[in-house]
């Protein structure tokens, strides 16, 4: 069964530093998605994607945040001058495009542990 | 605002014991509700989803729309079910999928 992948599975970062975290959504895929869980926390939606654009995006994706498709398979995330409250799990999500509103599922990556310091 | 909330965070059960995680949600429009799990050092997988009325690894959820409810139930508690437990909620017309908090559920052997 085709799975999302993401890497790296933990990221250590220093405060201020740039982080880029990376997936690869399933291949027939065309909506993809960003989720983060604060230890201890809910998962909270951060972005989704589609058609080379973002088509929503949450008051946590703030300027600090952007998302790239940079070629035909990875779909990125990346936070500018992390700060330590950017220190959670990071979900990859993509779902198939022809039936994003016919209630079929979002396919979860492993997640990116991104430890800020 | 759609909000999901689970007011457990823990759960023990014994083996082949009677397991109900609950589920409650807030949302005025017509949700889509869902449950994920997820298993030790495992990704976030889809368990079940209401529009499906299906039953998966004999767990079942039926979505009351009186009580703004979707629990997921399952009459025989077996070891492998051990595992966190998220209901979600997405709204028609949108993509994003709203969480609640989890809950943890042990079956005791």
């Amino acid at each position: 069964e085709p799975e999302v992948t993401q890497t790296p599975s933990h990221q250590v970062t220093q405060m201020g530093q740039e982080v880029i975290l990376r997936c690869v959504p399933i291949s027939n895929h065309l909506y993809f998605y960003w989720y983060r869980q604060i230890l201890g926390q809910k998962v909270e939606f951060l972005v989704s994607f589609y058609n080379n654009e973002i088509s929503e995006k949450s008051e946590i994706f703030d300027d600090q945040f952007s998302v790239e498709r940079p070629d035909g398979s990875n779909f990125t995330l990346k936070i500018r001058s992390t700060k330590l409250e950017d220190s959670a799990m990071y979900f990859c999500a993509s779902s198939d495009p022809h039936r994003v509103d016919s209630n079929q599922p979002q396919h979860f990556g492993d997640g990116t542990r991104l430890s800020i310091l | 605002a759609q909000r999901v909330t689970q007011p457990e965070k823990l759960l023990s059960v014994f083996k082949g014991a009677p397991v109900e995680l609950k589920c409650n949600y807030s949302y005025s429009g017509s949700p889509e509700l869902f449950w994920y799990v997820q298993y030790s050092r495992q990704r976030l997988q889809l368990l079940l989803r209401h529009i499906s009325r299906e039953s998966i690894k004999g767990f079942t959820a039926d979505l009351n729309k009186g009580e703004t409810s979707f629990h997921l139930k399952k009459p025989f508690a077996q070891e492998e079910d051990s595992a966190m437990y998220y209901c979600a909620l997405k709204s028609f017309g949108n993509e994003k999928l709203t969480f609640g908090t989890g809950t943890r559920l042990t079956i005791i052997p």
